[in-house]
């Protein structure tokens, strides 16, 4: 079964701490995106990535950075934590040539900044 | 800008039921509009698409009505059961695969 794997479920971290968010696919995809999900805002693209060592900004890349060493590897980083931060964040990933399976997202990790 | 827009926030249908939950986009570039679907504790997973040389598809119960004069699409769920309340995203871009824009979501709920 393909999936996309979030490392953590749930993290809680304090305010001003770096933060790293993984997220590993096993599908040979192309495309890697990191979005946020709040309630009644949706999702909002925060980095996003066609290739290896390649990033691209999304809409909201304030307060955040992103890795990809490795073309199944993405990983989404908070140089210094902040409270409004604190939000559902969820990896997915798509093939350059995509036939309409669209994302694949993992289940998301949730984290609490205090 | 909200390139995607959303109607309604929550929607709340008996079992049986038709839910309906529209979308409107602005960019033409747009060529892809796909819908997910996320349960609670689960990321979105890719219910149904369509691309604008079309207007309609649909898979099962679920179908896409597609306006591109409008610029209007939506999903129709045919005989609505409690196993399909989640939440539902409308989306768009332009190319499958590449960077889509959502909506902001609506919570669907099919009482028994």
């Amino acid at each position: 079964d393909v999936k996309v794997t979030q490392s953590s479920r749930y993290l809680v971290k304090r305010t001003g701490e770096k933060v790293f968010l993984e997220c590993v696919q096993d599908m040979d995809h192309e495309n890697m995106f990191w979005y946020r999900q709040d309630p009644g805002l949706g999702l909002r693209l925060i980095y996003f990535s066609y290739d290896v060592k390649m990033k691209e900004k999304g809409d909201i890349p304030e307060g955040y950075s992103v890795s990809r060493e490795k073309k199944e590897r993405f990983s989404l980083i908070l140089e210094s934590a902040s409270t409004n931060q604190t939000s559902m964040y969820l990896c997915a990933s798509s093939s350059r040539s995509d036939r309409g399976n669209g994302y694949t997202f993992g289940s998301g990790t949730r984290l609490t900044v205090v | 800008q909200q390139q995607v827009k959303q109607s309604p926030q929550s929607l709340i249908v008996q079992k049986g039921g038709i839910s309906i939950i529209n979308c409107a986009y602005e960019n033409t570039a747009f060529d892809y509009f796909p819908w997910y679907q996320q349960f609670p504790g689960k990321g979105p997973a890719l219910l149904i698409a369509i691309r604008p040389d079309v207007s309609e598809k649909k898979e099962g119960r679920f179908t896409i009505s597609f306006n591109k004069s409008a610029k209007q699409f939506s999903l129709h769920i045919m005989d609505s059961q409690p196993g399909d309340s989640a939440t539902y995203f409308c989306a768009a871009s332009k190319r499958p695969g590449g960077n889509l824009i959502f909506g902001k979501g609506t919570k669907l709920s099919v009482k028994p």
